[in-house]
């Protein structure tokens, strides 16, 4: 069964720390493997792709990894700020034309 | 280029009506997907449409069905409401589905009563 797991759940970091979000797919015949941002009550905001023949995809602050091997992505978030606070959401593709969630890790940001 | 569109923004419904929510696409986009967010279950695949023909479909009763228009633009539809229902219902386009990158809409926030 393909599955989506994301550790930690919650996480509260003052502003400015670099911090790590960790996410384990069961499959490793990913596609893809997709991060979002959702705010309370809002949509879903891609943040980056990466697909199964990179290692690694950067946006600003923020840089993914993908190692298809050991069924693990990361999402590096640098020098955070209290507008990073969201939850944050990965998802792996495969050739179902289906997305398969994590449970997310809320992301709070203090002054 | 404008984002995916959804309308209505919330619904408030009565148990055992129907409901039906639309989604508008990215111009060029032809892959339309069908998402539920709850709380419980988290984000669970409905159904996935592409050029008007249902390529996928997530395991929900067959209350819940969809559509896609010669435009891409899609509905879903939900019959016979349950409390169970109540969720924010989200739908993404991309160019073709599979590997292409998903761009989502804000969401149907539907309240069964």
């Amino acid at each position: 069964k393909q599955e989506v797991t994301q550790i930690p759940a919650a996480l509260s970091v003052p502003e400015g720390e670099n911090l790590v979000l960790n996410c384990s797919f069961t499959d490793s015949a990913i596609y893809n493997l997709q991060w979002f941002r959702q705010d309370p009550g809002k949509g879903l905001t891609s943040l980056l792709l990466i697909q199964s023949s990179q290692r690694e995809q950067t946006s600003g602050r923020l840089n993914a990894s993908l190692d298809k091997s050991s069924g693990r992505s990361t999402l590096y978030i640098a020098a955070s700020q209290p507008g990073d606070s969201a939850t944050y959401l990965c998802a792996a593709s495969y050739n179902t034309d289906k997305l398969i969630f994590g449970t997310g890790t809320r992301l709070q940001v203090f002054p | 280029k404008a984002g995916v569109t959804q309308t209505p923004r919330y619904l408030i419904k009565t148990r055992g009506q129907q409901v039906t929510l639309s989604c508008s696409p990215i111009s060029g986009h032809r892959s339309v997907s069908w998402y539920q967010q709850t709380p419980g279950q988290g984000l669970q695949f409905l159904f996935e449409y592409f050029s008007e023909t249902q390529r996928n479909k997530g395991n929900f009763p067959g209350r819940f069905s969809g559509r896609q228009f010669s435009n891409s633009r899609s509905e879903m539809n939900v019959s016979t409401l349950e409390l169970g229902d109540s969720a924010l219902y989200l739908c993404a386009s991309s160019l073709a589905g599979g590997a292409d990158e998903q761009y989502f809409g804000p969401g149907t926030r539907l309240t069964v009563t």
